[in-house]
């Protein structure tokens, strides 16, 4: 149990364009959900807070207009890149923390490249 | 969260025991270890936590050290398939915090 599949695993978007991210916990409800982000060779960054039914909480530096987030229901949370420019091209993951022993579980992630 | 320290990288070989130190010196007495990996172009994976007593599963052992200052986490016969990024991290069980990562340390399994 205790499953997150995100989607889509990668894309590739023009620069100027928005891209959307969703992150679905299939097994359980998750009220909070995390988005996190890693640039090649660096280790995760978080990005945002999501909590169902309120508006995210967002990291210092992470521009809350920029990274759009949506999360509506208990078990989905999407990512928006508005306006996408190449230094956002990275490895965007987002987790979830089921009501078990195992602490959070993690998407697959999804690979943004803006070209 | 307490901020934890790992090697950056570590070499083993395969079907070799991987043996993964962690310290965490500043620990507060209600945070438990964590350990997950994160293999190339994934997103992490849980292996296993505690808090104070040894733990075992199916992926690996987890050994505390009395004063909880330290850890190690013990990949019983490497393979392959274990070549990845190991993050330690502590934290609070409760609550809806996220997880802290650092650098964590670079297991490479060597045929």
């Amino acid at each position: 149990g205790a499953v997150v599949s995100q989607h889509p695993s990668w894309v590739i978007c023009k620069s100027g364009t928005s891209v959307k991210i969703e992150c679905r916990s299939l097994d359980f409800q998750a009220t909070t959900m995390f988005w996190y982000r890693q640039f090649p060779k660096q280790s995760l960054m978080l990005m945002a807070t999501s909590n169902e039914g309120s508006k995210a909480t967002y990291e210092q530096g992470v521009e809350k207009d920029k990274f759009l987030i949506n999360h509506a229901s208990l078990t989905l949370s999407t990512l928006t890149v508005t306006s996408a420019h190449p230094e956002d091209s990275s490895f965007y993951i987002c987790s979830a923390q089921a009501n078990n022993n195992y602490g959070y579980t993690f998407g697959s992630g999804t690979r943004l490249t803006v070209v | 969260d307490a901020k934890t320290t790992q090697p950056t990288s570590m070499d083993c070989a395969e079907g070799r025991a991987a043996n993964l130190p962690c310290n965490h010196s500043t620990i507060s007495g209600n945070e438990y270890v964590y350990w997950y990996r994160q293999i190339h172009s994934q997103g992490p994976q849980y292996i296993i936590h505690g808090l104070k007593n040894n733990e075992t599963n199916e992926m690996a052992s987890l050994i505390i050290t009395e004063d909880r200052k330290s850890s190690t986490l013990i990949l019983p016969h490497a393979t392959l398939r274990d070549t990845a990024v190991y993050y330690c991290i502590v934290r609070v069980r409760t609550g809806a915090n996220n997880l802290f990562f650092g650098t964590g340390t670079r297991l490479t399994v060597i045929p």
